[in-house]
């Protein structure tokens, strides 16, 4: 079973409505994290957190929302979606201890909001 | 800003050859590098990383190298294979070093030809 999640892995929505996309791990990491790819842009980090009472911003957070339900758990809402937000969302996480910089990727959502 | 960069977008070797990617890192305080691998349609994939005190890191078909002088990190592959086909990216670990927040490559294209 892969370590790390994402529900679902495809979605098509509509401007204005609101959508969540969850991410799952094993591996008992605290830090999660929600990025967006996009072409020619590279990942860009959304929100982090690094524990359940632990909610970060990342570079691009406008029109975005998370929640940490558990040590386990991130999601991430849209509650307006809009065209440009139209991308590829990755959930990763990583360790705690020094030494643990290293993320690892769960397999994307492909979101499209038309 | 910081920034990671890679020098060139795409890549297309025989099967067969060695491959070799290359990467410029700006902050000269990083402390830990990373090359992940992303195939179509799936999420970055750890393959080798490497600590600011080290020169050299082997894998299995896989060589990091890193030049501290002139901030820059290559991935070289040995005897790639069409299954090595990918978007490579690397990353770095700026300080402060326990926050996580790795910067990101754009990422160079390896195309495989048989």
């Amino acid at each position: 079973d892969a370590d790390v999640t994402q529900t679902p892995r495809n979605r098509i929505t509509k401007t204005g409505k609101r959508i969540m996309l969850e991410c799952s791990q094993t591996k008992g990491h605290d830090r999660m994290y929600w990025y967006r790819q996009d072409p020619g842009l590279g990942l860009r980090l959304i929100y982090y957190s690094f524990d359940v009472k632990d909610i970060n911003k990342g570079e691009i957070s406008d029109g975005y929302s998370v929640s940490r339900q558990a040590q386990a758990k991130f999601s991430l809402s849209l509650e307006s979606a809009i065209p440009n937000q139209t991308a590829l969302y990755f959930c990763a996480t990583s360790g705690m201890a020094a030494g643990e910089a290293t993320q690892y990727f769960g397999p994307g959502t492909r979101l499209l909001v038309l | 800003g910081e920034s990671v960069g890679l020098h060139l977008p795409t890549l297309s070797v025989q099967e067969g050859d060695n491959s070799i990617i290359n990467c410029a890192y700006s902050n000269s305080a990083s402390d830990y590098f990373i090359w992940y691998k992303q195939e179509s349609g799936k999420g970055p994939q750890f393959i080798i990383d490497i600590r600011s005190n080290m020169d050299k890191r082997q894998g299995q078909r896989v060589t990091v190298l890193l030049n501290k002088t002139v901030k820059h990190l290559s991935l070289q592959i040995a005897a790639t294979q069409p299954g090595d086909s990918a978007v490579y990216f690397c990353a770095e670990n700026p300080p402060p070093s326990n926050t996580g927040k790795l910067i990101f490559g754009q990422g160079t294209t390896l195309q495989v030809k048989p």
